[in-house]
């Protein structure tokens, strides 16, 4: 079954303790990011990459990094996270955008809880 | 800056036919998306237009005018598993996707 799978799908933590939000598929997608959704904000995207070693910032990647090591997976680090990272985030995958309607596939998300 | 709005939230009755509209202001457009998420879950597929007129299917079908940089996504013989969240999102002239925050739609029996 093609499918974008995160780990874990809950998290609480506190303050300063370093985690990785794993993503990984299996459609052999060029394209993944990162993104985080809050009430009344929408989707904003974190990180992306358009392949392999390959990252690109989005809109708010402050206090977070990526790594793009294998096709597959694009592991989210939050190196010191802080309660203002408390959110729900979702990772997505696509084959290059182009001029085709390359719809995002998404994982599930991860609920995270930063005390 | 890029913006996309929809109104927060919209009311229909079961079997009723609803219209959400989003407007945009983008850098450039490569492409309109609509998503329907339901709570607590990932956002999932609904259509995409890249040309001006209407996309047709089944109970969904969604409009683009790129002059007016409007689009809206009509929903006919309205279920009570169409409660949902629907996200409109446009691709910019960087291929990126900016998101509007979507309308929460519900559906009353």
């Amino acid at each position: 079954e093609a499918q974008v799978t995160q780990n874990p799908r809950y998290l609480i933590t506190v303050t300063g303790k370093k985690l990785t939000v794993t993503c990984s598929q299996n459609m052999n997608h060029e394209y993944m990011s990162w993104y985080r959704q809050d009430p009344g904000l929408g989707l904003r995207q974190i990180y992306y990459s358009m392949n392999v070693e390959v990252t690109d910032k989005g809109d708010v990647p402050e206090g977070y990094k990526v790594s793009r090591k294998e096709k597959r997976n694009f592991p989210l680090i939050l190196e010191s996270p802080s309660p203002n990272q408390t959110s729900l985030y979702f990772c997505a995958s696509s084959p290059i955008p182009g001029q085709g309607g390359h719809e995002q596939f998404f994982g599930p998300g991860t609920r995270l809880t930063v005390l | 800056g890029q913006n996309i709005d929809q109104p927060t939230e919209m009311t229909a009755t079961e079997g009723a036919i609803v219209q959400i509209n989003c407007t945009y202001q983008t850098s450039g457009f490569n492409g309109l998306f609509w998503y329907q998420q339901h709570a607590g879950e990932a956002p999932t597929f609904l259509s995409y237009n890249v040309l001006d007129g209407l996309e047709e299917k089944g109970r969904f079908s969604s409009f683009l005018s790129r002059s007016k940089g409007y689009s809206y996504l009509l929903l006919k013989e309205l279920q009570m598993k169409d409660s949902a969240s629907y996200l409109c999102a446009v691709r910019d002239s960087n291929y990126q996707l900016i998101w509007g925050a979507g309308t929460k739609l519900i559906i009353k029996p």
